[in-house]
């Protein structure tokens, strides 16, 4: 079966640098995505990786090692309004996005 | 801008009862989805529907029906509603049949009560 897996929760400290792990094993990649989504709202892109290596923008970035099956997206200068839950997921052979449970990720001051 | 706006925001439903979901957006995006959202559980794909006058089904596609007559709408009906249905869907949408960096754009979503 198909199947994403990453941490329930985090919790990091305003200022800090967080990263959020995730490890799949799909049939067929064709992309991984990361997602935000605050509480009671919808998600919103962050990311795309297709290839091996590190994208970065602005205050986050992530990664990709497709042998391992696995990236981390990385937020750094940590602010109160990144407390959310981070999504990834992956596109599969058929196209059809596979999607994690989601990292609750908690800010405190 | 509109985006993708889904219809109503929120509902309670009686067990049995039929209700149509509504979905429509905006940027004439070909691809568009239907999921459900469930605590502790990634989103998961109910239909989907690659280009207007085709529908495919998802990973959860048991008790829900699609259509897709024109590019613009994707109403998801419920047949006749059972309590496990109750979750948050959310409808989305994306450009060249979600293939290469084509990201999916959101609905605010619905959520459903069955009672």
């Amino acid at each position: 079966g198909q199947n994403i897996d990453q941490p329930t929760e985090m919790t990091a400290t305003e200022g800090a640098i967080v990263q959020i792990n995730c490890t799949y094993q799909t049939s067929g990649f064709n992309g991984l995505f990361w997602y935000q989504q605050h509480a009671g709202e919808a998600p919103t892109f962050l990311s795309y990786n297709v290839l091996d290596g590190l994208e970065e923008k602005g205050r986050f970035s992530s990664f990709l090692s497709r042998s391992k099956g696995y990236s981390y997206l990385l937020l750094k200068e940590l602010q109160m309004k990144d407390s959310a839950s981070y999504l990834c997921a992956v596109r599969d052979s058929n196209y059809q996005l596979i999607w994690g449970a989601g990292t609750k990720l908690i800010i405190k001051p | 801008t509109a985006g993708i706006t889904q219809a109503p925001t929120s509902q309670i439903l009686a067990a049995g009862r039929s209700m149509t979901l509504r979905c429509t957006q905006d940027m004439r995006h070909n691809a568009m989805y239907w999921y459900r959202q469930d605590l502790g559980l990634g989103l998961r794909l109910i239909h989907y529907s690659n280009t207007a006058g085709t529908t495919g089904k998802g990973e959860v596609p048991d008790g829900y029906s699609v259509s897709r007559a024109n590019t613009d709408d994707f109403p998801l009906t419920l047949a006749s509603a059972v309590p496990s249905q109750t979750s948050v869907y959310f409808c989305a949408s994306s450009d060249r049949g979600g293939q290469g960096d084509a990201e999916a754009f959101f609905g605010q979503g619905t959520r459903l009560t069955v009672v």
